[in-house]
């Protein structure tokens, strides 16, 4: 079974300040992890997957399949970086994407 | 490009009664997925397709529901009769993704039909 688990419902960090999303995540195989992200009055989007091992809007994450984490990093938030974060898991051949509950950022001024 | 379409974007209605949930995905895209999102939750996969075939309709509630994509592209999802714990937002979404041409991961989303039922 997938399961994936932000256990943060709210955070809330000042501008300028680091942040991290956390996400841990439960698969047997190898798992292929993704962070989405939702700002208001947007849809859903793709904010970075793990295989790319890219920086999208500064944020950065890596996949640590030791403590089965995928915690999402940004060294300086902005105020536009509020948003709801979802961590999702695509396990395998199965295509499946399992979403986390997600996580409400709000960036102070 | 207008993206994955999905209308109504709102809908009320009583329970027992019916409704229907549309969905028109990016030119291309071979599959496509209904999702629930209920509120303060993530969403949960109701049934995947790939072109026109129903791979993975595991979570669907059969009972009451049911979705079908003909000729490949545009979906419905209907509900009947509808229940109270119905109320929520019904996430379409598609992408290039799939058994036969391996998988990036990135899902294109509706805005979301939310259906509140009375």
């Amino acid at each position: 079974a997938q399961r994936v688990t932000q256990p943060e419902k709210l955070l809330s960090v000042f501008k300028g300040a680091p942040v991290e999303l956390k996400c841990n995540y439960s698969y047997s195989g190898s798992p292929e992890l993704f962070w989405y992200v939702q700002y208001s009055r947007q849809r859903l989007q793709l904010l970075l997957r793990h295989i790319s091992r890219e920086s999208i809007k500064g944020f950065t994450a890596d996949l640590n399949k030791g403590e089965t984490s995928f915690h999402l990093k940004k060294p300086f938030a902005q105020e536009e970086d509020s948003a709801m974060y979802y961590c999702a898991l695509s396990g395998g051949s199965n295509y499946k994407l399992t979403f986390g509950k997600g996580t409400l950022l709000t960036v102070n001024p | 490009e207008a993206g994955v379409v999905q209308s109504p974007r709102y809908k009320i209605i009583e329970k027992k009664q019916p409704v229907a949930f549309w969905c028109n995905p990016i030119s291309g895209h071979n599959t496509l997925y209904w999702y629930l999102q209920n509120l303060g939750q993530g969403p949960e996969l109701l049934i995947r397709y790939e072109n026109e075939e129903a791979v993975d309709d595991s979570q669907l509630p059969k009972d009451r529901f049911s979705a079908e994509r003909l000729k490949g592209v545009d979906s419905t999802l209907k509900i009947q009769p509808a229940e109270l714990g119905d109320s929520a937002v019904y996430l379409c979404a598609s992408s290039l993704y799939g058994r036969t041409g391996g998988h990036s991961g990135e899902l294109f989303f509706g805005e979301g039909s939310r259906l509140t039922v009375l």
